[in-house]
């Protein structure tokens, strides 16, 4: 199967900066990786998604970035807000990574 | 359309025990998925079902199963429960394909004494 892999694992950043988190996976044939959001207590929420055939794509202030050669992409967040601060989880196919806890502080 | 549901939301049961789980998709998606998150391990995939077939598994012991109705509403059954297997247990919808977003249920939370 696929193996995702992400990070950090924590993330702290004041108000006003970007945050940049990092995705590697293993199955050279996904095409697809979302993005989710899950804040606290509540279900995953998909904030961006990016297919193969493009290598960046853009949603106000979220990015999203792939290298299919490298095996990886990441999530840009600019302009950080507090209600920004939540868990945020990577994907490819059925598999997750880890999850970055994101703590903007005002 | 209405969202991903699932019931219970809450359970409690106790070890060697046996626990059925449903999950009904949004209408007119086809793909039902199955997660179980910790707060260690993450989202771990457990099986997706497909047109009432399983059509791909994660890395979960036979303890851990499911099936899927005709009208795309799936169940998860985990048998002979163990302490470790406390979690929320996630279920994720989508349209038909295997690279698609995925539309989560709030989750039944289950704990096992």
């Amino acid at each position: 199967g696929e193996n995702v892999e992400q990070h950090p694992s924590t993330l702290s950043v004041q108000e006003g900066d970007s945050a940049v988190i990092k995705c590697t996976y293993s199955d050279s044939a996904s095409n697809y990786f979302p993005w989710y959001k899950q804040e606290l207590g509540k279900r995953p929420q998909l904030i961006i998604d990016i297919r193969s055939n493009v290598g960046e794509k853009k949603d106000q202030r979220i990015a999203v970035t792939l290298n299919k050669t490298a095996k990886h992409f990441s999530l840009h967040i600019t302009e950080t807000q507090p209600e920004d601060s939540a868990v945020y989880f990577c994907a490819a196919k059925f598999y997750f990574g880890s999850g970055t806890k994101l703590n903007v502080k005002p | 359309k209405a969202g991903v549901t699932q019931t219970p939301r809450y359970l409690i049961k106790t070890r060697g025990q046996q626990v059925t789980l449903s999950c009904s998709p949004i209408s007119g998606h086809r793909s039902v998925s199955w997660y179980q998150q910790t707060p260690g391990q993450g989202l771990q995939f457990l099986f997706e079902y497909f047109s009432e077939t399983q059509r791909n598994k994660g890395n979960f012991p036979g303890r851990f199963s499911g099936r899927q109705f005709s009208n795309s509403r799936s169940e998860m059954n985990v048998s002979t429960l163990e302490l470790g297997d406390s979690a929320l247990y996630l279920c994720a919808s989508s349209d038909s394909g295997l690279e698609e977003t995925q539309y989560f249920g709030p989750g039944t939370r289950l704990l096992v004494l």
